[in-house]
């Protein structure tokens, strides 16, 4: 069974602040999600990141995947209270066909 | 271009009854995934279907199954409700696995 770490669980910071959260598994991963959901809502694609040693950019959002492949990080740069939400790292092992989630991150940027 | 859509998005059953969820995805997309998401045990994956077949099966009990028709669109079913059946049920199509696209879910409540 593949198991996602994610730390930290909570997060609540000012505006303007850095911030990074990672996932960390002992399994390899063929590709690492990111998503954000917002409160009775369904999550929402961030970033896939499939290669290892990859850093995608998504305007102030930086995804890192390990060389590994069994971790990656997300960080932020300058929150804005915009990016409130509960952010959630998802795997897909080799040819498998579902996502194995984190038990997520819940972010609370204050102005 | 039309997202995933899951009726309904609310419902109230007793328990020992019995309920049909329903999710249309993305035009195009083939694979249909569902997902049950609880405070305690976060996002857990369900079952996968594609092209009318079920692919993948989560560790649920029998009494959690579905079915996919000819134009996609998918269906859950969950007999004999227990109170820790209430959950936000969530449904995502995918076209070629590296991202999913979810619903809004359907907030289940069991009394």
């Amino acid at each position: 069974t593949q198991l996602l770490e994610q730390s930290p669980q909570f997060l609540s910071i000012q505006e303007g602040e850095n911030l990074t959260v990672y996932c960390n598994s002992s399994s390899v991963f063929s590709s690492l999600q990111w998503y954000r959901q917002e409160p009775g809502e369904g999550p929402v694609l961030l970033v896939t990141v499939v290669t290892g040693g990859e850093v995608k950019k998504l305007k102030r959002l930086t995804f890192q995947f390990g060389d590994a492949r069994k971790d990656s990080s997300l960080h932020i740069t300058a929150a804005q209270p915009g990016d409130t939400g509960l952010y959630l790292c998802a795997g897909v092992a080799g040819s498998a066909r579902q996502l194995t989630f984190g038990s997520g991150t819940q972010l609370t940027v204050l102005p | 271009k039309a997202g995933v859509t899951q009726t309904p998005r609310y419902l109230i059953k007793t328990r020992g009854q019995q309920v049909t969820l329903s999710c249309s995805p993305i035009s195009g997309h083939r694979s249909v995934s569902w997902y049950q998401q609880t405070p305690g045990q976060g996002l857990q994956f369900l079952f996968e279907y594609f092209s009318e077949t079920q692919r993948n099966k989560g560790n649920f009990p029998g009494r959690f199954s579905g079915r996919q028709f000819s134009n996609s669109r998918s269906e859950m079913n969950v007999s004999t409700l227990e109170l820790g059946d209430s959950a936000l049920y969530l449904c995502a199509s995918s076209f070629d696995y590296l991202g999913y696209t979810f619903g809004s879910g359907t907030r289940l409540t069991v009394v």
